[in-house]
């Protein structure tokens, strides 16, 4: 199975600040089948983005991702309040589907 | 708009079994996969299986690979996972998520969740 390991654990940064985490798998994912997802105290995660860079719906646009191949990044580019979340990343390429750890963003 | 609507908090003893269910609204139930996943206390995500709402197919993580058993009720557009044989390393929030499968891709990632059921097992 793909493992996949984001970086780092924690962030911690203030509001308004950029936010960048990575996830990197241990196979090539070259079709870029890799989502994100947010997921506050008490909550269900929630879809973020698909396909490596497509924003679900209703997901503001200071959310964006990048990447191909083993190493991807989700870049939250002005940290709002209610961003402050842990975040992670899904592959589904293949079964069966696999997490990241997750990284924690949190207020400094 | 699509709702995923789980049962309600268990505490279940060791060597005991625990069914939870998820009712499906605001679309065709039979049109999308049901997965579920666990969250262990202060853990990530893990995925622990999946069913087929069209043809009742499933398939399920190794880790709870025979322990664990998935239906769908498609009358009540409703899916329930069992899961024997409880140990305390199954205290867990558990989800039901809707399943978007992609083609090409061998997996699938989920749309919409359920809101959890928190599973505590004692000894």
């Amino acid at each position: 199975e793909i493992v996949l390991t984001q970086s780092p654990g924690t962030l911690s940064l203030s509001p308004g600040e950029r936010a960048s985490l990575s996830c990197r798998a241990s196979q090539n994912i070259i079709t870029r089948y890799l989502v994100w997802y947010q997921q506050k105290l008490g909550q269900a995660p929630r879809l973020l983005m698909s396909s490596a860079s497509r924003r679900a719906t209703g997901i503001p646009d200071r959310f964006s991702g990048s990447g191909s191949g083993t190493d991807f990044t989700l870049t939250i580019s002005r940290l709002e309040p209610e961003d402050f979340a842990v975040y992670y990343c899904q592959q589904y390429v293949t079964s069966p589907p696999t997490f990241g750890q997750g990284t924690k963003v949190e207020i400094e | 708009q699509v709702q995923l609507v789980q049962s309600g908090a268990e505490v279940k003893k060791s060597g005991a079994s625990v069914k939870v269910s998820c009712k499906a609204s605001g679309y065709t139930f039979t049109s999308y996969g049901i997965s579920w996943v666990r969250q262990a206390p202060g853990q990530g995500l893990e995925w622990m299986g999946w069913i087929s709402t069209y043809n009742g197919h499933s398939n399920s993580a190794q880790k709870v690979q025979g322990r664990v058993t998935m239906t769908t009720d498609t009358a009540t557009s409703t899916a329930y996972m069992d899961l024997r044989d409880l140990t305390s390393d199954d205290t867990a929030v558990y989800y039901c998520a809707r399943d978007v499968a992609v083609s090409g891709a061998g997996g699938y990632y989920f749309d919409y969740w359920g809101q959890g059921t928190l599973v505590t097992v004692s000894s």
